[in-house]
């Protein structure tokens, strides 16, 4: 099975600062990759996702960005980040046939202050 | 747009109940179907899915979801819960051919009174 490794585990930057997520993956080779961001009580928001190097999409329109420079590592960024960038950050993999379950990182605590 | 939906924002019950949490779906074409469970402090994981077959699938400890087409819905059922059945219960859905338009529920935490 796929194993999703996410750091850091928490951040704390302050607003206008910089920021790289990073995601990599073992265990499988070509995976689809996914950023999602969770709030409680609004379940996950899908922001990225890329199905191969150098390929991303983007779900919804933010101050953050994405990128895919290896086959098994993910990386999400922002050039200032923003109170609102605030949450809980969930790196997902999943195969590239159906149905496309998804095997999720612990996720990384980020707190814009 | 395509959406689902968990009515149960938050369920409490005692040990032994009966549970059943609601998930339906707004998407018109055939879709794959998931249950993710969150137990406190751990990653999301896979409880059970469902992508062609028998509509009713047997999950992991206990747990069992029946995917009625006709009612848009896949809810999750367990005859006793345990008071480790304590987590946050995420349905999840894909368009069979797309594993980019992934959408999941809003959750429904669960919580076990002892």
């Amino acid at each position: 099975s796929q194993t999703i490794h996410q750091w850091p585990a928490t951040l704390v930057q302050p607003v206008g600062s910089p920021l790289s997520l990073e995601c990599t993956v073992e265990g499988t080779s070509n995976p689809n990759l996914y950023w999602y961001r969770q709030a409680a009580g609004r379940g996950l928001q899908l922001l990225f996702y890329s199905v191969g190097i150098g390929q991303i999409s983007s779900e919804v329109p933010q101050n953050l960005s994405a990128s895919r420079p290896q086959d098994r590592q993910f990386i999400l960024s922002s050039k200032k980040l923003l109170l609102s960038d605030s949450g809980f950050y969930l790196c997902a993999s999943s195969g590239v046939a159906g149905p496309y379950e998804q095997y999720f990182g612990p996720g990384t605590r980020l707190t814009v202050t | 747009a395509q959406s689902v939906s968990q009515h149960n924002h938050h369920v409490i019950l005692s040990e032994a109940a009966s549970l059943e949490l609601g998930c339906n779906y707004s998407y018109g074409g055939t879709v794959n179907l998931f249950w993710y469970v969150q137990y406190p402090g751990q990653h999301l994981q896979l409880l059970l899915k469902y992508f062609s077959g028998d509509p009713l699938v047997k999950g992991i400890k206990g747990f069992e979801a029946e995917f009625i087409k006709s009612k848009f819905s896949f809810n999750l059922r367990k005859p006793s819960v345990q008071w480790s059945d304590t987590a946050e219960y995420f349905c999840a859905v894909t368009p069979y051919s797309s594993a980019s338009k992934i959408i999941f529920g809003s959750g429904t935490r669960l919580s076990i009174r002892p």
